[in-house]
């Protein structure tokens, strides 16, 4: 079985800070995908990363795939209020294209 | 990306009956869907894998009889809670892919409440 663990679990930090969510497994990834889901929503995709070491940046939002392609990072800077919501990891392999094994979940709450 | 559609958005029904969750992708055709359940505050996960014209793969401890999974069509799958009980309460996701390497792309969910 592929575990994915996020941490940490619960993060409220004030707007203006920055804070980093790290996704760990034992396991090989082909790709890794971060979500972002609001509450009675459907997850919402950020990002994939596929290559070890590759590092992807949505504005605010840097993305880093480990080496080993095992584990992740997703650092934001600046948060604002309106990143609060839940952060969601999933990997997924080859054998089992766009099947996901998801990670527990960070949620964030940025106040203002 | 992609859209994928789910209906409803939220049901409540009695316990005893059954409810049918239909998930559509809207503009490309699905070969896979999978089935995720969420409950509050906690991650997703996977129920099981429906490719169309085949019977679903169902996950270690997923009920095949309860959640009656059918994928007629290249965009759409539907899911059945039969005899829905309160415990079955639940945030139901689907997401969809249309190729072997693709990434798959979420409905909105649907939220059910059995009463």
């Amino acid at each position: 079985t592929q575990l994915l663990e996020q941490s940490p679990q619960f993060l409220s930090i004030q707007e203006g800070e920055n804070l980093t969510v790290y996704c760990n497994s034992s396991s090989v990834f082909s790709s890794l995908q971060w979500y972002r889901q609001e509450p009675g929503e459907g997850p919402v995709l950020l990002v994939t990363v596929v290559t070890g070491g590759e590092v992807k940046k949505l504005k605010r939002l840097t993305f880093q795939f480990g080496d080993a392609r095992k584990d992740s990072s997703l650092h934001i800077t600046a948060a604002q209020p309106g990143d609060t919501g839940l952060y969601l990891c999933a990997g997924s392999t080859n054998t089992n294209a766009g099947k996901s094994t998801f990670g527990d979940g960070t949620t964030l709450t940025v106040k203002p | 990306g992609a859209v994928v559609s789910q209906h409803p958005s939220w049901v409540i029904c009695k316990s005893g009956t059954s409810v049918k969750i239909e998930c559509r992708s809207l503009d490309f055709q699905a070969t896979t869907m999978f089935w995720y359940r969420q409950f509050p505050k906690q991650s997703l996960m996977l129920m099981a894998t429906s490719n169309e014209g085949s019977k679903a793969t169902y996950e270690q401890g997923v009920e095949k009889d309860k959640f009656l999974i059918n994928h007629a069509s290249l965009t759409l799958s539907t899911l059945t809670v039969t005899s829905a009980h309160p415990e079955d309460s639940s945030f139901y996701i689907c997401s969809a892919t249309d190729r072997a390497e693709g990434e798959a792309f979420f409905g909105q969910g649907t939220r059910l409440t059995v009463v």
